[in-house]
């Protein structure tokens, strides 16, 4: 079975620093992998995907991601954060068919 | 689009009795997600429905718990009877097309179920 590992539950962060939110993934075939972010009291919202081609994602709200197929890992970055991007932030893949499988979640804080 | 929408937002309940929660995904979209979201599971894919048919229940925790989709603008998950180890966050979502091909899943607010 597909699983994925966010390897930080919490990131404190200050303003306009620099921030990364770590995920692996483990699957022995292709798969697509995607960052959601849940602002509170709310849903999810798509952030970025990965399906093929460039390793390098960009998303919304500056974000960008790398897919690193040989560490199975897709990191979450973003060179200067705000406020605004306090949430929590999800790393998912798609095993098979219509399914998306999420890790357990990344809590940003972002301080002033 | 108003979005998905969920209701209640909010519910209460007491231990054995049943609970409705109600879903209306996007106009158009043909799959539809109901998700739960515990602080110790995250969040697990409970069953999703496409063009109205159930397609994959095996996240149903069990005969409690159960889904309906009558038609393509109503759905809702049913626990009868409810027990406290059932207090979440019930997400639903909707798509047009296969979310795990990189179609973007839309989700509802949520519906915060408490049961006492």
């Amino acid at each position: 079975a597909q699983s994925v590992t966010q390897l930080d539950s919490q990131v404190p962060v200050f303003e306009e620093a620099p921030v990364e939110l770590r995920c692996n993934y483990s699957s022995s075939v292709s798969v697509y992998l995607f960052w959601y972010v849940q602002y509170p009291n709310q849903g999810l919202q798509l952030l970025l995907k990965y399906l093929s081609g460039s390793t390098l994602v960009k998303g919304i709200n500056g974000f960008e991601a790398e897919f690193n197929k040989s560490q199975t890992s897709f990191h979450l970055r973003k060179p200067s954060v705000h406020i605004s991007d306090t949430a929590e932030y999800f790393c998912a893949v798609s095993p098979y068919g219509n399914k998306l499988v999420f890790g357990a979640g990344t809590i940003l804080r972002v301080k002033s | 689009d108003a979005g998905v929408i969920q209701s209640p937002r909010h519910e209460v309940t007491e231990m054995g009795q049943e609970v409705t929660l109600r879903c209306k995904p996007i106009s158009g979209h043909n799959s539809l997600f109901w998700y739960r979201q515990t602080m110790m599971r995250g969040l697990e894919l409970l069953i999703y429905f496409n063009n109205n048919v159930p397609i994959d229940d095996s996240g149903m925790p069990e005969d409690r718990f159960s889904a309906k989709m009558p038609n393509a603008s109503f759905s809702t998950l049913k626990i009868q009877p409810s027990e406290p180890r059932d207090s979440a966050v019930y997400f639903c979502a909707s798509s047009l097309g296969d979310v795990g091909r990189g179609t973007e899943a839309f989700f509802g607010q949520g519906t915060r179920l408490t049961v006492v």
